[in-house]
Formats: structure tokens, sequence, C-alpha cells
């Protein structure tokens, strides 16, 4: 099983939707995790991160349940920029290497 | 301040020939990456350099090499290229106390005929 799993969409919403991915993983003893953002051929970028006691920024919310081993990513109020790759992030083993799930696609239309 | 650069942007190389890219950090970090990227397969590490003078490898180390030549640069290598390492390549950098920001550069386009 892969450390972080998520499903790849496309989640096609129109622009004022809310819109929620989910993302599971394996490592029941992780304590972080993160959501990256991606742009169409351009590099990753940390959006936000997720400890126990969630995490909003705007009309962004990432909450991690450890009952059920998955995190979520909830955006209110989709714009036409928030279109990316979203990648799921889980810290792997020791140092200060990261897991990057293969990402789910959001396209936000008119 | 530039943070992550990377060199070159696009490459085309043919079946064994060898090459190296450039990566280059000014943001004083301890910890340099590399990372492939192919369709549905996400983010792999290549390998990854925790401070200078030390390197290890990640998930795909082989048919590449790396050398952590002062703080600010990490270049990976490629001996003999293969088609199957036809990718886009990333490279990051993060502080220790925050190692769950890593800050990518633009990345490399590689196509190996």
């Amino acid at each position: 099983r892969k450390e972080v799993e998520q499903d790849p969409g496309p989640f096609n919403v129109p622009e004022g939707a809310t819109v929620a991915f989910n993302c599971t993983y394996s490592n029941s003893a992780s304590q972080s995790f993160f959501w990256y953002r991606q742009d169409c051929r351009k590099e990753p970028k940390l959006l936000m991160s997720v400890y126990s006691s969630g995490n909003e920024d705007g009309r962004f919310t990432a909450q991690l349940n450890r009952a059920s081993q998955y995190i979520s990513l909830l955006i209110r109020d989709s714009k036409l920029s928030d279109s990316a790759t979203y990648l799921c992030v889980s810290p792997t083993g020791g140092g200060n290497k990261l897991t990057f799930g293969t990402g789910t696609q959001l396209k936000v239309e008119l | 301040n530039a943070g992550v650069t990377q060199t070159p942007k696009f490459q085309v190389l043919k079946t064994g020939q060898s090459m190296t890219l450039q990566c280059a950090q000014d943001m004083n970090h301890n910890s340099m990456y590399w990372y492939r990227q192919d369709p549905g397969m996400g983010l792999r590490l290549i390998y990854y350099s925790a401070s200078e003078g030390t390197t290890d490898k990640g998930e795909v180390p082989n048919g590449y090499n790396v050398s952590r030549l002062n703080k600010r640069e990490f270049s990976l290598r490629l001996e003999s290229a293969a088609p199957s390492q036809t990718s886009v390549y990333f490279c990051a950098s993060s502080a220790p106390w925050g190692a769950e920001t890593q800050y990518f550069g633009p990345g490399t386009r590689l196509l190996v005929l």
C-alpha cells in the first residue's frame, strides 16, 4: 500500500462551488501532513500544513482524521485561479524527507 | 533572492549520453533534494543531502549520481541516459527547522531518445 493515496480526479466544479479532496495514509504514526499545490508545468508549493487540530486559511480548510487515517482539503467559494493539482504529502521515515501523493486535479469552470 | 534555480530548463539526449543537472539555492538551507515527476507516479525522491558533505539514496536512485558541491549547490548526473529517464526533474531545499516546507526549483524537462 502506498504511503499516501489520492483520487487523481479531475474534479470539475463551477466557480463559487465548495469542493473537498481526501487523501488516505498508511503510516498511523505520522503526526503531521501537508497539502502542496502544483500549477500546470510549474513546481509544487506548500499550501498548508495539517496537524491534529486541523488548519484553516481563508477559503481553505485542512483536517486530519486519525481514526480513519485520512486528511481532507476543503475549498470554499472556488475561484478560477484555484485550478491546479493538489498534492497530499507525508513526512517519511527519519530526516527531512517527504512522500508526495500523485495529486488530485481540480478544474474550476465559469 | 532567487530561491532555488535549476539549469538547464530543457534538454534532449540520445540514449547513452551523459549530462549533469545543476541546482543552486540562496536561502542558506542545509537540506537539498532531487525528485523526478512522471505522469501517474507523482514526485519520487532520487537522492537527498541532509547537509553539506552528505548524500543518501532515495526511492529511485538507480542510474543517477549526485554531488553536494557546497552548501548552495547540489548536482544530479546521468552517466548513461536511458529512455526510462525521460521525466521532469525538480530540485528542492529545506531548512532544518521547517523541513515540511520544501522550496522547489522550476524543473528540468528531460527527453531521452
